[in-house]
């Protein structure tokens, strides 16, 4: 039972343009959001996050949307650069003093030159 | 300002052997949690610890699997007796609080590739 949900295993891109990463979620009770990158053979590196008090957050060319009524949230990096190009997991957290994180499967983004 | 560390990056045992994982998490935090990532999937959590505590280990095998998080040291994930499903990257985590409701982030280490032959 997956309970976050990246449906897109990989998606392309041309340099410059949008690139849109696409996240769903099951379990109401998440409230907290992140993006992490991963390049091969590294570990995942924190991108940006979201409270679900919110529905937008933004960091430079990085911005994440959370609907929680359709338990969905996306990351639109603009302009796309070449050296975007990496694994994009999408996690989340509970409700509660501590928690562990949630990931999806994670997208493969190409940003082409 | 070292991240967190994991060593070794490569460890490949034979079926039946034992496998030490270390992670050293970064300066400053006391919370550490260890992913694993099988071929084609995301991470998966396995166990949470605080120095000389297991706070949460839901996603640890019941058996073979352990880990530990002394008061000095590393904190170090084995793997008794090998066998071939264990081949995965495992990822370990670290914080400098309890990361929940984005109180605080984790901050990865660059993984040890297991290799069970």
């Amino acid at each position: 039972d997956q309970q976050v949900k990246q449906n897109s295993p990989s998606l392309s891109v041309q340099e410059g343009r949008i690139s849109i990463l696409n996240c769903d979620y099951t379990n109401s009770m998440f409230d907290y959001f992140l993006w992490y990158k991963k390049y091969p053979a590294e570990g995942p590196t924190f991108l940006i996050s979201i409270s679900s008090i919110k529905d937008k957050n933004e960091d430079g060319r990085f911005t994440v949307f959370l609907n929680k009524s359709a338990k969905h949230l996306s990351l639109h990096i603009v302009p796309s650069q070449p050296g975007d190009s990496a694994v994009y997991f999408c996690a989340a957290s509970l409700n509660s003093g501590y928690s562990t994180l949630t990931f999806g499967k994670g997208t493969m983004l190409l940003v082409s030159p | 300002n070292a991240g967190v560390m994991q060593n070794p990056r490569h460890l490949v045992r034979r079926r039946g052997q034992e496998a030490r994982l270390r992670c050293s998490p970064m300066k400053g935090h006391s919370h550490v949690y260890w992913y694993r990532q099988l071929p084609e999937e995301g991470l998966k959590f396995m166990v949470y610890l605080q120095k000389e505590n297991i706070i949460d280990e839901s996603g640890m095998p019941k058996e073979r699997f352990s880990a530990e998080f002394p008061k000095e040291g590393p904190s170090i994930l084995r793997i008794q007796q090998v066998v071939r499903g264990d081949s995965a990257a495992y990822f370990c985590a670290s914080s400098p609080r309890a990361s929940g409701s984005g109180t605080d982030t984790q901050y990865f280490g660059p993984g040890t590739r297991l290799t069970v032959l």
